[in-house]
């Protein structure tokens, strides 16, 4: 099955810093989606990115499916940004979508 | 309702046990994924159903574990003879029919005694 890679594993952050994260994959994709957990466990969707740029405030996201990798930009980091950022991919429509471990983001005040 | 609703939120059982746990996907949604968290971990894929598809049951770690969807709603996932290892929150998701935004329901922390 297709492999997802994130990068770095973990990030702390200083209150305003900016930050990217990445997500490598294996295969093609024609769904790629990027989710934030909070420190609760609560999993929000933060983006639907299978190819292209989307912004959403203080953050945005660029997908690259032709040379297999996505990012999240986040600016103006704000402490409640805190919590696990994952990608997760799907090889073809209709597919499962495979998460990756994630990349565990602490913005301290 | 608003989003997708899981039940129980927290569940104890004793070792060899059986438990059902309930999802109820957002009206509409006819994509349904559960997917198991072990503390520290990624989520890890059970069971994908979508409509009236045969459902991709890859993800599931043995025979113990079971789930179903009945007309195209709500899903319950069984684990039959419960062991420590299976304890883990459990993730229910739903979609619009493929390629769209997943939405998660807060899950159910399974722990197994």
């Amino acid at each position: 099955g297709i492999q997802v890679e994130q990068s770095p594993p973990d990030l702390i952050l200083q209150e305003g810093a900016n930050s990217t994260l990445r997500c490598n994959f294996s295969d093609s994709v024609n769904n790629l989606q990027w989710f934030h957990q909070n420190p609760w466990g609560q999993l929000i969707n933060l983006f639907y990115i299978p190819s292209g740029t989307k912004q959403n405030g203080r953050l945005s996201a660029t997908t690259v499916a032709t040379e297999r990798y996505s990012l999240l930009y986040i600016s103006s980091s704000q402490t409640t940004d805190s919590g696990v950022y994952s990608c997760a991919v799907a090889e073809t429509s209709g597919s499962r979508l495979t998460f990756g471990e994630g990349t565990q983001l602490t913005v301290n005040p | 309702g608003a989003g997708v609703s899981q039940s129980p939120s927290n569940k104890v059982t004793e070792k060899g046990k059986d438990v059902e746990l309930r999802c109820d996907p957002i009206s509409g949604h006819t994509a349904l994924y559960w997917y198991r968290q072990s503390l520290g971990q990624g989520l890890e894929f059970l069971i994908y159903f979508q409509g009236n598809s045969a459902p991709d049951k890859s993800g599931l770690p043995s025979d113990r574990f079971s789930a179903e969807r009945t007309g195209g709603s709500v899903s319950t996932l069984t684990i039959q003879r419960t062991q420590q290892e299976d304890s883990a929150v459990y993730l229910c998701a739903s979609s619009r029919p493929v390629d769209s935004p997943l939405h998660f329901g807060n899950g159910t922390r399974l722990t197994v005694t």
